[in-house]
């Protein structure tokens, strides 16, 4: 078990860019969450799976913004026409089915937008 | 609805030290409570959970917290600080039928020599 990756770990685009993030949950984990942490904040949840179902993405912070899990497998999170708003971490988490809440954390992507 | 406090932004102690990290819920069904921590540009680490066994609970590297059901209280205490023990540390809580925990804003813990 090697944990919640995520790539890359750093990102600088231009504004008006798109940008694509992938994460790989633990394997066995049917649930897998999508966070932004802005400095100085927790994690704010934008959307989350349960295998290749997205159950809640009304959270997601605007139309710019989309996420897949096609497979039930590894995720991706969109950033259509970035704006500098838009800088900040982005965290991956999974969970088993049957877990009491607890989440296991990648280590994060880090979007700068210049 | 469900929400975290997370009183204090900063908490300095001297190595050796007593810590302890405020945490206070708003949840109007039993809750599962959750502490992390986050080391610089790293994600989250579970230090501990609580999920309606014992009400004190015992994490990792010494740290352990109690749950309050009366004063709507999860605070993390560890008895003696190590220079390693900075960090950041989220609370968390779920409540209900959801999967989705809601965070509070944050503890840096500085750990003075």
């Amino acid at each position: 078990d090697t944990g919640v990756s995520q790539n890359p770990r750093h990102k600088i685009t231009k504004r008006g860019q798109n940008v694509t993030f992938r994460c790989d949950p633990i394997s066995e984990h049917n649930r897998l969450y999508w966070y932004r942490q802005t400095l100085g904040q927790g994690p704010e949840f934008l959307t989350y799976f349960q295998n290749e179902a997205q159950l809640e993405k009304s959270r997601l912070l605007s139309d710019r913004f989309s996420a897949e899990r096609p497979k039930g497998s590894f995720s991706t999170l969109e950033i259509q026409r970035t704006e500098q708003g838009d800088s900040a971490m982005y965290l991956c988490a999974s969970s088993e089915r049957g877990g009491r809440g607890e989440q296991y954390f990648g280590p994060g992507t880090r979007l700068t937008v210049t | 609805a469900q929400s975290v406090t997370q009183l204090g932004s900063h908490v300095s102690v001297s190595e050796g030290a007593l810590v302890l990290l405020r945490c206070n819920y708003s949840s109007s069904v039993p809750p599962y409570l959750f502490w992390y921590v986050q080391y610089p540009n790293q994600g989250l680490q579970l230090l501990l959970k609580y999920t309606s066994a014992a009400t004190l609970v015992k994490g990792i590297n010494g740290f352990e917290a109690e749950f309050k059901k009366s004063e709507t209280s999860f605070h993390l205490t560890k008895p003696s600080a190590h220079m390693s023990d900075a960090a950041e540390y989220f609370c968390a809580v779920i409540s209900g039928g959801s999967y989705i925990p809601t965070f509070g804003r944050g503890t840096s813990l500085i750990v003075h020599p």
